[in-house]
C-alpha cells in the first residue's frame, strides 16, 4: 500500500532563517506530487506541482521554491523566511493514470511558525 | 477558471442528528468532485468522489453526497452523526489530465454537540 510522510512535523523558525520541508511517498512509482499550505479560514492553496522529476510548477509567486531530486521525494525549500510564511504545509500524491489520476492523498502536514 | 463555495464556515448539530453539508463549484468541463475530511493537526483523508455515473455516492463513515448538475452543487450528507464526526469538512473540484489540479473550497467546521 502507498504511504506518504512528512517532516518535520512541527518547526519553529525566526524571521529569516532558511527553510526545508520534505515530502517522501512510497509503494508507487512517477506520481504527480503537490504542496499545499492551509492559513487559519482559508482553505488550501496549492503551492507547487510536480509531473515527474526536476518538473515543477509554481501555483502562486511568493518566497518559496520547491524541488523534486527523485521521483518520491518532494522538497520544499525558503532562503529567508516571512512571518506570512507561518501555517500548515500539507504534501499530497495522486497517479497519473486511469480514474485514480485525478484522486489526491495527502500526507499528516507540518505546522511552521516563523516568529 | 474553477471555484468551490462552501457557504457555512460552522455547523453544529446534536449527535444522533442528520447533517448536510453544501458544496457549489464552478467548473468549465465535466467535474470531478471530491470530499475530504481534516481533524486538527492532521492530514486530510478523502470521504467520497464522484468522477461519473450514479449521481449519488457512498463514502466512508456513513457518508454520501449527491451531485447535481443543474444546481452545480455537490453536498454531503450523513444521516445520523457521531460525535467522532466533528472536524473540518472540504469540498474540492479538479478535471481530467495527467496532472490535475484540485481547487478547495474554504471548509466547513462541524461541531456535534453531545
Amino acid at each position: 500500500s502507498q504511504t506518504i510522510h512528512q517532516w518535520p512535523a512541527t518547526l519553529v523558525q525566526p524571521v529569516g532563517s532558511p527553510l526545508s520541508l520534505e515530502c517522501t511517498v512510497e509503494g508507487t512509482s512517477n506520481p504527480n506530487l503537490y504542496w499545499y499550505r492551509q492559513a487559519a479560514g482559508r482553505g488550501l492553496q496549492l503551492l507547487f506541482y510536480s509531473v515527474g522529476i526536476g518538473q515543477i510548477s509554481s501555483e502562486v509567486p511568493q518566497n518559496l521554491s520547491a524541488s523534486r531530486p527523485q521521483d518520491r521525494q518532494f522538497i520544499l525549500s525558503s532562503k529567508k523566511l516571512l512571518l506570512s510564511d507561518s501555517g500548515f504545509y500539507l504534501c499530497a500524491w495522486s497517479g497519473t493514470s486511469g480514474s485514480r489520476g485525478n484522486e489526491q492523498f495527502f500526507g499528516p502536514g507540518t505546522r511552521l511558525t516563523v516568529l | 477558471a474553477q471555484s468551490v463555495t462552501q457557504p457555512d464556515i460552522h455547523i453544529t448539530v446534536s449527535e444522533g442528528a442528520s447533517l448536510e453539508l453544501r458544496c457549489n463549484y464552478s467548473y468549465g468541463a465535466t467535474p470531478y468532485l471530491f470530499w475530504y475530511v481534516q481533524s486538527p493537526g492532521q492530514g486530510l483523508q478523502l470521504l467520497l468522489k464522484y468522477f461519473s455515473g450514479d449521481t449519488l455516492v457512498q463514502g466512508i463513515k456513513g457518508f454520501e453526497a449527491e451531485f447535481k448538475r443543474s444546481q452545480s452543487s455537490f453536498n454531503l450528507r450523513k444521516p445520523s452523526v457521531h460525535w467522532s464526526d466533528a472536524a473540518e469538512y472540504f469540498c474540492a473540484v479538479g478535471g481530467a489530465g495527467t496532472a490535475s489540479k484540485l481547487t478547495f473550497g474554504t471548509g466547513t467546521r462541524l461541531q456535534v454537540t453531545l
